[in-house]
C-alpha cells in the first residue's frame, strides 16, 4: 500500500498570505493520478487538482499543484477567507487508492 | 455539470445490511471507474472499494472485504454498494465518485444498537 504524509498537520495563516502544503508518497506515484481536495466542516471533499497540476472546473487559479516522484504540493497564493479548511491528497495509480491524513489550513 | 448523488444511508443495527445507490449525471458513466470512500465522524477519508467500466475488475480495501460487493448498473448511471455484517466501526459518511475525481455529497451510515 502506498503510504501518502501530508505536512504540516496545521497551517496557521492569515488572510492574504501563501500557503504550501506537502504531500509526500511512501512510493512514486504517476503524476497523471495526484489529486488534491479541499473538504469544509459538514460538507463532501471538493476537487481541487487533478493529475498533480491540472485545476479542476471552477477552481480560482490561486490554487496550484506540482510534483513528481513522492513528492507533490498544492499552494495557495493568497489565502482568502473560505480557503480555510482541510486539504487531502490522494493517489490512484495504485489500488489501494490511498489519503493523506489531511492538512488543516486554519486562520492565525 | 458532474453530479453524484447517493441515497440509501441510515441507522442499522450491528449485523444488519444496507444497500446503497449513487446515480451519476453530466458524463459519460459507463466510460469512467467508479469507486466509494468513507469518513467516520471525525475522521480522514478512506477509499471502500473500485470498480472498472465494464464492471470486471473489482477490488475491495481489507475492511470490508468479503462483508461488502460494489456493482454498478451502466444502463441507469448508477454505483451501488451492498453492505452486509455491519460493525459499529462501518459508521461513517460514504460517498461515491470517480478515483482522483469528482465525489458526490455523501449518505450517512450509522451502525448502533
Amino acid at each position: 500500500e502506498i503510504v501518502l504524509t501530508q505536512s504540516p498537520g496545521t497551517l496557521s495563516l492569515s488572510p492574504g498570505e501563501r500557503g504550501t502544503l506537502s504531500c509526500r508518497t511512501s512510493q512514486s506515484v504517476r503524476s497523471n493520478s495526484l489529486a488534491w481536495y479541499q473538504q469544509k466542516p459538514g460538507q463532501a471533499p471538493r476537487l481541487l487538482i487533478y493529475g498533480t497540476s491540472n485545476r479542476a472546473a471552477g477552481i480560482p487559479d490561486r490554487f496550484s499543484g506540482s510534483g513528481s516522484g513522492t513528492d507533490f504540493t498544492l499552494t495557495i497564493s493568497r489565502l482568502e477567507p473560505e480557503d480555510f479548511a482541510v486539504y487531502y491528497c490522494q493517489q490512484c495509480g495504485r489500488l489501494p487508492f490511498t489519503f493523506g491524513q489531511g492538512t488543516k489550513v486554519e486562520i492565525k | 455539470q458532474v453530479q453524484l448523488v447517493e441515497s440509501g444511508g441510515g441507522l442499522v443495527k450491528p449485523g444488519g445490511s444496507l444497500r446503497l445507490s449513487c446515480v451519476a449525471s453530466g458524463f459519460t458513466f459507463s466510460d469512467f471507474y467508479m469507486s466509494w470512500i468513507r469518513q467516520a465522524p471525525g475522521k480522514g477519508l478512506e477509499w471502500v472499494s473500485y470498480i472498472t467500466n465494464g464492471g470486471d475488475t473489482i477490488y475491495y480495501a481489507d475492511s470490508v472485504k468479503g462483508r461488502f460487493t460494489i456493482s454498478r448498473d451502466d444502463a441507469k448511471n448508477s454505483l451501488y454498494l451492498q453492505m452486509t455484517s455491519l460493525r459499529a466501526d462501518d459508521t461513517a459518511v460514504y460517498y461515491c465518485g470517480v478515483p482522483g475525481g469528482y465525489w458526490g455529497q455523501g449518505t450517512l451510515v450509522t451502525v448502533s444498537s
